[in-house]
């Protein structure tokens, strides 16, 4: 059964720093997902990661995809406030497209 | 434009009534999936379709159905709600290529008493 775990859960982290959230999967995927929700509201696509090595950027945010050691990471960039939002990862379970999602990442960012 | 729609957006039911939640897509995608989001859960998926007549258990599908009876619509039933099913439901769709992210929609909020 393929299993995704995000760390941190929480995160608090001031304006102008840098931080990463790490998503590792149990099972062999070449394809995962980066989503943001804002509170109340529905998610929306970050990137798609789509081959081992896999590097894509979008503003101050950073995603990378390693499928050999079965991990993504969210790259942050001198966060700013409007960043804060929950961050969800999400792995191809194997059938086509059906996702399996990471329990999510609460960053706050503090000014 | 395409969008992706859920109504209601709120509903408050009792527990045993039969409740039906609306998904209706005009992307013309050929999957849709059904997922509710908990706290400490994340989002887990509950049904999913790969096209018309075609529908599939997800990883939390009991006490919950779907028929997909055009492309456009993939409405989940919840046949007697119960307290458990109290929860945010969302519905997502892809085209299915290989590159397809999931689009998703704004959401319904139940509260089952």
């Amino acid at each position: 059964e393929l299993k995704v775990e995000q760390n941190p859960l929480f995160l608090s982290m001031q304006e102008g720093k840098n931080y990463t959230i790490y998503c590792n999967y149990s099972t062999t995927s070449d394809r995962l997902y980066w989503y943001r929700q804002d509170p109340g509201k529905s998610l929306e696509s970050l990137f798609v990661l789509l081959s081992n090595g896999a590097v894509k950027q979008e503003g101050r945010l950073m995603a990378s995809l390693d499928t050999k050691a079965r991990l993504s990471t969210l790259h942050i960039t001198a966060a700013v406030h409007d960043l804060s939002a929950t961050y969800f990862c999400a792995v191809d379970g194997g059938a086509t497209n059906k996702l399996i999602f990471g329990t999510g990442t609460l960053l706050a960012v503090q000014p | 434009d395409a969008e992706i729609t859920q109504s209601p957006r709120h509903k408050i039911t009792e527990t045993g009534r039969q409740v039906t939640l609306a998904c209706h897509q005009t992307w013309n995608h050929n999957n849709m999936f059904w997922y509710r989001q908990d706290l400490g859960h994340g989002l887990r998926l509950i049904h999913y379709s790969y096209g018309v007549q075609d529908t599939n258990k997800g990883e939390v599908s009991d006490g919950y159905s779907v028929s997909r009876s055009n492309t456009e619509d993939l409405p989940l039933t919840l046949e007697s709600a119960a307290s458990s099913q109290t929860s945010v439901y969302f519905c997502a769709s892809s085209s299915g290529g290989s590159q397809e992210t999931q689009y998703f929609g704004p959401g319904t909020r139940l509260l089952v008493l």
